[in-house]
């Protein structure tokens, strides 16, 4: 089945220690995107890529940033996690010009002690 | 540029009796509309859409909703609620020539026995 996988599922990791989530996708999709979600809040949006194209949300920040090597992959990469990076994190992706429909991975449970 | 305002964080039904989730939107251009689902600790799962075409629209696991353009509304019902149906739920608003999607603030559904 064509899918969005993240890995891992849960990552731990220390306050200031940089990490590295995973998103792969099989749908062929060419917008990918990045999403926080907090606690009882709705995703919020970190940054896509359209193809290559590296769109960033004007209030996400620098401490978030992202790679997409080929249209498969696309890693979120969080420089110096603090406190408050802890949230899930969300991957989806879409096909530009189908409605814009996103699909979404499982997510990856971010804690940072 | 859209928004989604829902109405409610918190819905509780009993099991068997109607589930509203209220969704309104702001569009300039004609919207493209969704209901997604959440489970704990999972990703989002697309329920049902609204793109072009018919205004009542037939999702998964028994849930409709109807576009109103005059009411700028796309409420989420389902006309037995089963325990199952308990999660959270968020409307998302995108449209024609751009790649985001936005999403209301949720609201969660407690189905009680």
């Amino acid at each position: 089945d064509a899918m969005v996988i993240q890995n891992p599922r849960y990552q731990v990791t220390q306050f200031g220690k940089p990490v590295t989530l995973s998103c792969s996708q099989t749908l062929n999709h060419n917008v990918m995107y990045w999403y926080q979600q907090k606690s009882s809040q709705a995703p919020k949006l970190l940054f896509h890529y359209y193809d290559k194209d590296f769109n960033n949300e004007a209030d996400t920040p620098d401490n978030f940033q992202s790679r997409r090597p080929n249209t498969s992959f696309c890693f979120l990469d969080i420089r110096s996690p603090g406190l408050g990076d802890a949230a899930m994190y969300l991957c989806a992706t879409s096909r530009a010009g189908d409605y814009n429909e996103q699909f979404f991975g499982p997510g990856t449970r971010l804690t940072v002690l | 540029a859209q928004s989604v305002t829902q109405l409610g964080s918190h819905v509780s039904v009993s099991e068997g009796a109607l589930v509203l989730l209220r969704c309104n939107y702001s569009s300039s251009v004609p919207p493209y509309l969704f209901w997604y689902v959440q489970y704990p600790n999972q990703g989002l799962q697309l329920l049902l859409k609204y793109t072009t075409g018919a205004t009542l629209v037939k999702g998964i696991n028994g849930f409709e909703a109807e576009f109103k353009k005059s009411e700028t509304s796309f409420h989420l019902t389902k006309p037995s609620a089963h325990m199952s149906d308990a999660a959270e739920y968020f409307c998302a608003v995108s449209a024609k020539r751009n790649n985001d999607m936005r999403f209301g603030a949720g609201t969660r559904l407690t189905v009680k026995p």
